[in-house]
């Protein structure tokens, strides 16, 4: 069976360090990769999404791949309060093209 | 231009009622997908659309469950005779293609069903 797994925290950062939440697949074929920052009793929003090998920057955030250790990460710099959320890992299996794989996400929290 | 919307917002029912869950994708996406999502849990995936048919209903737990897109584009979901382990938040996702393997999946704000 296919998998994504996450710690569930909650990862408790102090404001201004770096979070660093971490995701590994089963599946070793994954192509697509893509970061979900949920809010309490919100639905899941798009953080980042990655396909290759390496860093992807964007703003505060950056998305690292290493497909053949099949582990995908998320940092985020300069923390702030807002960025208190639950955060889930999203992948899209080597045999579909629609159904995501997801972890069942790690709750940060930022402490002021 | 507008995301993805979901209506009711809340929906209170008693067991055994039957109960419609309406979601409308940004305009333009052929896919859309249906989840749902316990405390704590990652969205657990029921059905797939590629533009008015049901390509993928596999994730729908049973007979109860149902789901159309007449049009292509608004989707109901239909659970008859309600369980209160049907109590969950209800999300709809869209997304351009849904063929490709890389497409970004958008998510309405969730309907959150409660049974009695």
């Amino acid at each position: 069976q296919k998998e994504v797994e996450q710690n569930s925290g909650p990862l408790s950062v102090p404001e201004g360090a770096i979070a660093s939440l971490n995701c590994t697949y089963s599946d070793r074929g994954s192509q697509s990769f893509f970061w979900y920052r949920q809010y309490s009793g919100k639905s899941p929003e798009l953080i980042m999404s990655i396909y290759s090998n390496g860093d992807k920057e964007d703003g505060r955030f950056t998305a690292q791949l290493n497909k053949a250790s099949q582990y995908v990460s998320l940092l985020i710099r300069d923390s702030q309060p807002s960025d208190s959320a639950t955060y889930l890992c999203a992948v899209y299996g080597m045999d579909s093209n629609y159904q995501l794989i997801w972890g069942a996400g790690t709750k940060l929290i930022i402490k002021p | 231009g507008a995301g993805v919307s979901q209506t009711p917002s809340n929906k209170v029912t008693e067991k055994g009622k039957y109960v419609e869950l309406r979601c409308d994708p940004i305009s333009g996406h052929t896919a859309l997908y249906w989840y749902r999502q316990s405390l704590g849990q990652g969205p657990e995936f029921l059905i797939y659309f590629q533009g008015t048919g049901a390509a993928d209903d596999s994730g729908l737990p049973n007979d109860r469950f149902f789901a159309v897109r007449p049009e292509g584009s608004v989707s109901t979901l239909k659970i008859q005779r309600t369980e209160r382990g049907d109590s969950a938040v209800y999300l709809c996702a869209s997304s351009v293609q849904g063929t490709r393997g890389t497409d970004t999946q958008y998510f309405g704000p969730g309907t959150r069903l409660t049974v009695l």
